[in-house]
C-alpha cells in the first residue's frame, strides 16, 4: 500500500552539484507532478506529465529538468544546484479523469549550500 | 495577477467559532477544484472535493461561485486538531495551480 514514495527525504548539495530525486507511485496513474514549497508558500508548480514519454513545464520550471521514461516513474533533475534550490519537494499523482484527488509523496527536503 | 489567490490570513479562532475561506481563480475554464489540509511540514492531504452544487462532509462545507470564480470552504464548531494550512487547488486540463494557503490556529 505504498502509494507515492519519493527519495531522498532529506539532501544537502554544495552549490553546483547535481542530483536526481525519484518519484513513484503505484496506482497506474497518468498525471504526476513535481511541486516545490518554500516557507510560508504554497506548492508552486514546476513540471508536470500527462503521461508515459510526456513532460510539461509548470510555474516555476528553471534550473530543473524532468523525465517519465516509465509510467510509474518521475525523476526530478537539478543539473547545478543553486542555494536558491533549496526547498522541500513534493511529487504527486493523480488518474487521467478530471476531478480526482492527487496523492503527495512525503517530500524531500534539499539544502543547498 | 497569481492565477489562484487566497485569503491571506493568519486565522486565529477559538474553538466552536465558524470560520470560512474564499480562494479566486483567474481562468474561467477550470474544471476541478479541491481543499487540501496541509499539517507542519507535512504532505497536504486531500480534504474536500468542490461540486458545481456544494458539497458538505460533517464540520466542512466546500462551494463553488463559477460566475465570481471563486471557491470557499467553512468550517463549523471548530476543533484544536482542525488547525493547520488550507490550500485550494485548481485544475485546468491536467496542470494544478495551488494558493498560497491560508493558516487557522484554533484556540482553546
Amino acid at each position: 500500500n505504498a502509494g507515492v514514495t519519493q527519495t531522498p527525504k532529506f539532501r544537502v548539495l554544495k552549490t553546483g552539484q547535481s542530483m536526481t530525486l525519484l518519484c513513484a507511485q503505484d496506482m497506474n496513474h497518468e498525471y504526476m507532478y513535481w511541486y516545490r514549497q518554500d516557507p510560508g508558500m504554497g506548492l508552486r508548480l514546476i513540471h508536470y506529465s500527462v503521461g508515459e514519454g510526456t513532460t510539461a513545464k509548470g510555474e516555476v520550471p528553471d534550473g530543473y529538468n524532468v523525465s517519465r521514461l516509465k509510467k510509474q516513474n518521475f525523476l526530478l533533475g537539478l543539473e547545478s544546484a543553486a542555494p536558491s534550490q533549496t526547498s522541500v519537494y513534493f511529487c504527486a499523482s493523480s488518474t487521467w479523469t478530471v476531478g480526482t484527488e492527487a496523492f503527495f509523496g512525503q517530500g524531500t527536503r534539499l539544502t543547498v549550500v | 495577477r497569481k492565477e489562484v489567490e487566497q485569503d491571506p490570513g493568519p486565522f486565529n479562532v477559538p474553538e466552536g467559532a465558524t470560520v470560512a475561506f474564499n480562494c479566486t481563480y483567474s481562468n474561467s475554464a477550470s474544471q476541478s477544484f479541491f481543499w487540501y489540509r496541509q499539517d507542519c511540514r507535512k504532505e497536504p492531504k486531500l480534504l474536500m472535493s468542490v461540486y458545481s452544487s456544494g458539497n458538505e462532509d460533517g464540520r466542512f462545507t466546500a462551494q463553488l461561485n463559477r460566475a465570481s470564480q471563486y471557491i470557499s470552504l467553512l468550517i463549523r464548531d471548530s476543533k484544536l486538531s482542525d488547525s493547520a494550512t488550507y490550500l485550494c487547488v485548481v485544475i485546468n486540463a491536467g496542470k494544478s495551480t495551488f494558493g498560497d494557503g491560508t493558516t487557522l490556529t484554533v484556540k482553546p
